[in-house]
């Protein structure tokens, strides 16, 4: 099993849909859990922490389910401008090692 | 502006050439990596520095160098010894080594090989 696992999609999605990405991960001691944005050919760039108790910031909501070992991203009204990939990030307790996803992409169309 | 440059933002190698990638940040981190991306894949870990005079190996180490004589600056060759070095490669920094601090990227140097 893969440290960090996501759907490498492509989500087609029209414009104002709301889309979810979720990201598995295997080290159930995690500590930390972030979600980057990358355009194509470009740096990642983050989009937000996910907390416990789960975060929002605008259309964006970040979700962390223990449990599961699974976390989420959720994205609401959908804007051509949020075509990218998404990045799912891990950093696994004790070691110096943060565990990249392989991303989902999204596209989302007029 | 606070952030991370790197340079160039395109390089070629030779047969058998080193190269070095730079990699500046001016956010007063102390950790600081580099990751190589290959299309499709997801970021791996080539070497970190958590201190200026101290780095350690990543995941994909082999084949590449690194030094950390000022805390501003973290570059990387690329040696020959990598027989596949065209990638995407990726600087980033963290204020330090902490599990929960994010890490923020340069906007990366594309190498192929001639």
């Amino acid at each position: 099993r893969k440290e960090v696992e996501q759907d490498p999609g492509p989500f087609n999605v029209p414009e104002g849909a709301t889309v979810a990405f979720n990201c598995t991960y295997s080290n159930s001691a995690s500590q930390s859990f972030f979600w980057y944005r990358q355009d194509c050919r470009k740096e990642p760039k983050l989009l937000m922490s996910v907390y416990s108790s789960g975060n929002e910031d605008g259309r964006f909501t970040a979700q962390l389910n223990r449990a599961s070992q699974y976390i989420s991203l959720l994205i609401r009204d959908s804007k051509l401008s949020d075509s990218a990939t998404y990045l799912c990030v891990v950093n696994p307790p004790g070691g110096f090692k943060t565990i990249f996803g392989a991303g989902t992409r999204l596209f989302v169309k007029a | 502006d606070g952030g991370i440059t790197q340079s160039p933002k395109y390089l070629f190698r030779k047969e058998g050439q080193n190269v070095t990638l730079s990699c500046e940040q001016n956010l007063n981190h102390d950790a600081m990596y580099w990751y190589r991306q290959d299309p499709g894949q997801g970021l791996r870990l080539i070497y970190y520095s958590q201190i200026v005079n101290d780095f350690q190996k990543g995941d994909i180490a082999e084949g590449y160098s690194v030094s950390r004589e000022k805390k501003e600056s973290f570059p990387l060759t690329v040696t020959s010894a990598q027989k596949n070095p065209t990638a995407f490669y990726l600087c980033a920094s963290s204020i330090r080594r902490d599990d929960n601090q994010p890490q923020h990227f340069g906007d990366g140097t594309r190498l192929s090989i001639l």
